[in-house]
């Protein structure tokens, strides 16, 4: 069984500050990580994601995050956020069973305020 | 490339009522998922499809909820009878077989059980 915990459920954050979302993840076998965001009443886009290789991966709007193994996460950073970075920012987890990938298993979500 | 495509984008009903939800997910993905995301939750997956055959259920209430997926390409997703904790938002999302880590996520349908 997977599971996902984001510590922070809501974030202030001035505009044009750095910000961290923090992930962490247990799973007994190997997981594939991602993270998504959902703007206001709409679906959720994929922002960035860990498959192998590299432990710090760049995504979409100049966000970043780095897998950690050891200490099981994945933590979402951007150094300068703007307004229109206000969203919901889901962490989840996915692995491989040979029927193709299995669903998701998401976090409970962090909700970035920026304030101006 | 158009996106999933889910209908309705809102429903509202009273409680003990059916309600049925359409996906139509990215042109040749073979994998479609539904999941249900209850308010200030994360999603939670209800049923994966590979083509038209199920692989994974495990959490859908089957004794309200059903769906299928005929022919492999567009899915239904129905609840019957409908209960308040079923108000919710269903996203479905679909995915390829190269590149199958990635689930592409449509725009959702908002129950609301009154």
């Amino acid at each position: 069984a997977q599971s996902v915990t984001q510590l922070d459920s809501q974030v202030p954050v001035f505009e044009e500050a750095p910000v961290e979302l923090r992930c962490n993840y247990s799973s007994s076998v190997s997981v594939y990580l991602f993270w998504y965001v959902q703007y206001p009443n709409q679906g959720l886009q994929l922002l960035l994601k860990y498959l192998s290789g590299s432990t710090l991966v760049k995504g979409i709007n100049g966000f970043e995050a780095e897998f950690n193994k050891s200490q099981t996460s994945f933590h979402l950073r951007k150094p300068s956020v703007h307004i229109s970075d206000t969203a919901e920012y889901f962490c989840a987890v996915s692995s491989y069973s040979g029927g193709g990938a299995d669903g998701l298993t998401f976090g409970k979500g962090t909700h970035l305020i920026i304030q101006p | 490339e158009a996106g999933v495509a889910q209908s309705p984008r809102y429903k509202i009903i009273e409680k003990r009522q059916s309600v049925a939800f359409w996906c139509n997910p990215i042109s040749g993905h073979a994998t479609l998922y539904w999941y249900q995301q209850i308010l200030g939750q994360g999603p939670k997956l209800l049923i994966q499809f590979q083509n038209n055959g199920v692989v994974d259920d495990s959490q859908l209430p089957k004794d309200r909820f059903s769906a299928e997926r005929l022919k492999g390409v567009d899915s239904t997703l129905k609840i019957q009878p409908a209960k308040l904790e079923d108000s919710a938002v269903y996203l479905c999302a679909s995915g390829p077989i190269q590149g199958w880590q990635t689930q592409y996520f449509g725009p959702g349908t908002r129950l609301l059980v009154l």
